[in-house]
């Protein structure tokens, strides 16, 4: 399957700032990334799909202007989150899919803790 | 639509075995089955595409239903490796979607 790197695994920000994180894939050009959002002890949540040179396509109730997607090449997508504030800590993981018989290979994900 | 997974939770003894099931009240175009330890990303285990089928190994195993609307994770001769949070994502259509997923089973296995 698809390698896929995710930097940082953790970061802690001050409420108000901005925080980036990357998602890499190291071996598989990919024209598509998903994001997802978990809270503890909570399912995998699909926040939106990044899509490589246009726009990500955000789930409903998913803020597009606090949380900015790029997808600016076919190895990395970008996802910011912008005014973090702690209602926004959670775990981040982005997942891109194989082929057809393929599962989608999650990144290592981003333990997100805003103060 | 989020599929309903059962049980939310099993105590196991090790080398007892767990069924773990995925339905959907609409047919899917396919089911994907991943472990999560703790803390850490979810590993895929397997996925399912054809109404009827049945893969994996005699330890994990997976079924997909003739109507595509519900499938079984097999767990057989559980190991303590196999302790962990168990997820079904389920994908609506063929293209580059992403999953949908239940809301895990919270699988312990004892020594």
């Amino acid at each position: 399957g698809a390698v896929v790197s995710q930097h940082p695994s953790r970061v802690i920000c001050k409420s108000g700032t901005s925080v980036k994180i990357e998602c890499r894939s190291l071996d598989f050009q990919a024209t598509t990334m998903f994001w997802y959002r978990q809270f503890p002890k909570q399912s995998l949540m699909l926040m939106a799909t990044s899509n490589e040179g246009s726009k990500a396509t955000y789930e409903q109730g998913v803020e597009k202007d606090k949380f900015l997607i790029n997808h600016a090449s076919l190895t990395l997508s970008t996802l910011t989150v912008t005014s973090a504030h702690p209602e926004d800590s959670s775990f981040y993981i982005c997942s891109l899919k194989g082929g057809r018989e393929s599962g989608y290979t999650f990144g290592s994900g981003t333990r997100l803790t805003v103060v | 639509q989020q599929p309903v997974q059962s049980p939310q939770a099993v105590i196991l003894r090790e080398g007892e075995d767990a069924v773990i099931n995925c339905s959907s009240s609409k047919a899917l175009y396919s089911v994907h089955w991943y472990r999560q330890k703790h803390g850490e990303a979810p590993v895929f285990l397997m996925i399912l595409l054809k109404g009827g089928e049945q893969k994996g190994h005699e330890k994990i195993s997976a079924s997909f239903n003739e109507k595509k609307q519900q499938s079984s994770l097999y767990l057989t001769a559980s190991q303590l490796s196999y302790s962990g949070t168990y997820f079904c994502g389920t994908a609506a259509g063929g293209g580059a979607d992403g999953l949908t997923f239940g809301k895990g089973t919270h699988l312990i296995i004892q020594p």
